[in-house]
C-alpha cells in the first residue's frame, strides 16, 4: 500500500495477557517510530529505529515493552504482562532520512485492557 | 535531545475569529519545525513545516507559522477559523538530517458557533 499501515485496528486484551502490534512502514522509509497517545494525552514517544543502527528505546514505559525491526521493513511492539494503564491508541510512523524527517503516520491501533 | 512545549492544553475561539496555537522548543541549532494536525477519529495529517528561509511558512487549509529564533517559537496562526478546525494540533521539533523527532503534548482546539 502507499501508506502506512497498522494491525490490528482494535485489540482487546484481559490484565496479564501479552500483546503484539504490527506497524507496516512505507517502503523505502528507513525510519520508524512508535508512540502511545492515551485518552486525553499527547503523543508519548516510545521508540525509534533507524536503518541498522541501535534503536533509540529511551521513550519504552517500562521493561514490559519491547520492539524489533525485521529487515528494516516491518516493525512489531510487544507488551507483556498487560496493565489497565497501557490502554491507549499506538501510532507508528516512518520517514525517509533527508527528507526534512516529514513523518507518514499510520491509523493506528486501539489498546484496550481489560 | 530536543523537545517541545505547547503550553496550551486547550483553547475556545469562535468561529471566525483568528487563532494562534503556542510551541516553543528547545534545541541548540536550527531544528526542523512541523505542525500536525489530528481531527477526531483521523490520523495525524501534516498542516506545515519549516526548515530553513523565509521564516514565515504556509500551510495547508490556511494555515501558517511563524520560526522566531530569539524566541525559539513556531507558533502557528489562521485568521479566520472555521468549525471544521477543531481538532488536536501537535507541534514537533526534529533535528536536521536526523529523524529523531519530539512531539508537543497537543493543544486541542474547541471551536464555538
Amino acid at each position: 500500500g502507499a501508506g502506512v499501515s497498522q494491525s490490528p485496528s482494535n485489540k482487546v486484551t484481559e490484565k496479564g495477557k501479552d500483546v503484539e502490534l504490527r506497524c507496516d512502514p512505507i517502503s523505502g522509509h528507513t525510519a520508524l517510530y512508535w508512540y502511545r497517545q492515551s485518552l486525553g494525552q499527547g503523543l508519548e514517544f516510545l521508540i525509534y529505529f533507524q536503518g541498522n543502527s541501535a534503536p533509540d528505546k529511551s521513550g519504552l514505559p517500562s521493561d514490559r515493552f519491547s520492539a524489533e525491526r525485521t529487515g528494516g521493513s516491518v516493525s512489531t511492539l510487544t507488551i507483556q504482562r498487560t496493565q489497565q494503564e497501557d490502554s491507549a491508541v499506538y501510532l507508528c510512523a516512518s520517514s525517509l532520512l533527508r527528507d526534512l524527517n516529514e513523518q507518514f503516520f499510520g491509523p493506528g491501533t486501539r489498546l484496550t485492557v481489560l | 535531545a530536543q523537545s517541545v512545549t505547547q503550553p496550551d492544553i486547550h483553547i475556545t475561539v469562535s468561529e471566525g475569529a483568528s487563532l494562534e496555537l503556542r510551541c516553543n522548543y528547545s534545541y541548540g541549532a536550527t531544528p526542523y519545525l512541523f505542525w500536525y494536525v489530528q481531527s477526531p477519529g483521523q490520523g495525524l495529517q501534516l498542516l506545515l513545516k519549516y526548515f530553513s528561509g523565509d521564516t514565515l511558512v504556509q500551510g495547508i487549509k490556511g494555515f501558517e507559522a511563524e520560526f522566531k529564533r530569539s524566541q525559539s517559537s513556531f507558533n502557528l496562526r489562521k485568521p479566520s477559523v472555521h468549525w471544521s478546525d477543531a481538532a488536536e494540533y501537535f507541534c514537533a521539533v526534529g533535528a536536521p538530517f536526523n529523524n529523531d523527532m519530539r512531539f508537543g503534548a497537543g493543544t486541542r482546539l474547541t471551536v464555538k458557533p
